[in-house]
């Protein structure tokens, strides 16, 4: 079965923390997305890596494929951070293009 | 460009209804994608299309439940007859082939009472 895990569940950080988010996936994947999702719904896409390593502003995000895990880290962390992290998967499981899997979210909040 | 739009944002309907949803995607985004999510989870895929043609549905997609991709650019999502089980927020995103990353519109909360 193809799951997406991330930890923790919840985080709560105090401004000017470093935080990780970690995202474990089970099958082969084509590419692993990290979204950002507001109160009321709204979903940013962060990130789509397939390897290595992307940085934008104070967020990176990186993946090992051979242990199929990935982290997404914000540096110097500020109350606007304060958003559920979705680590969602493009796979070739079962011959699906374009079916993404979502893992369940860690739900930040950063106090001042 | 305005990004992907999504109408209503909400709705009320009473059980055994029949609702539509509008999704306009990005204008030069070829792919389109439904979602479903409830209350903390992470969303569920639907179904997606590649302009017009439907290429993946979800066996979460049950028979009450189509969508449709006329011209290959905006896109409905029919509930028919609904359960209050189909109380959720429904998700579409577009994006550019495979290459790109997803662009989501704000979701359309619906509420079957």
């Amino acid at each position: 079965k193809n799951e997406v895990e991330q930890s923790p569940q919840n985080l709560t950080a105090q401004e000017g923390e470093f935080i990780t988010i970690n995202c474990s996936y089970s099958v082969g994947i084509s590419a692993l997305h990290w979204l950002q999702q507001h109160p009321g719904g709204g979903i940013v896409s962060l990130f789509m890596l397939s390897s290595g390593k992307k940085k934008h502003g104070r967020l990176i995000a990186t993946i090992n494929i051979q242990e199929k895990h990935s982290s997404l880290h914000i540096t110097a962390s500020h109350p606007r951070d304060s958003a559920v992290y979705i680590c969602a998967e493009t796979s070739n499981y079962g011959g699906s293009q374009g079916n993404l899997i979502f893992g369940k979210g860690t739900k930040l909040s950063v106090k001042p | 460009d305005t990004g992907v739009s999504q109408n209503p944002r909400h709705k009320i309907t009473k059980r055994g209804q029949n609702v539509t949803f509008r999704c306009d995607p990005i204008s030069e985004h070829n792919r389109l994608y439904w979602y479903r999510q409830t209350l903390g989870q992470g969303p569920e895929f639907l179904t997606y299309f590649q302009n017009e043609a439907q290429l993946e549905k979800s066996r979460l997609l049950s028979d009450r439940f189509s969508a449709e991709r006329p011209k290959g650019s905006f896109s409905t999502l029919e509930i028919q007859r609904t359960e209050q089980g189909d109380s959720a927020m429904y998700l579409c995103a577009s994006s550019l082939g495979k290459v790109s990353g997803l662009f989501f519109g704000s979701g359309t909360q619906l509420s079957v009472l």
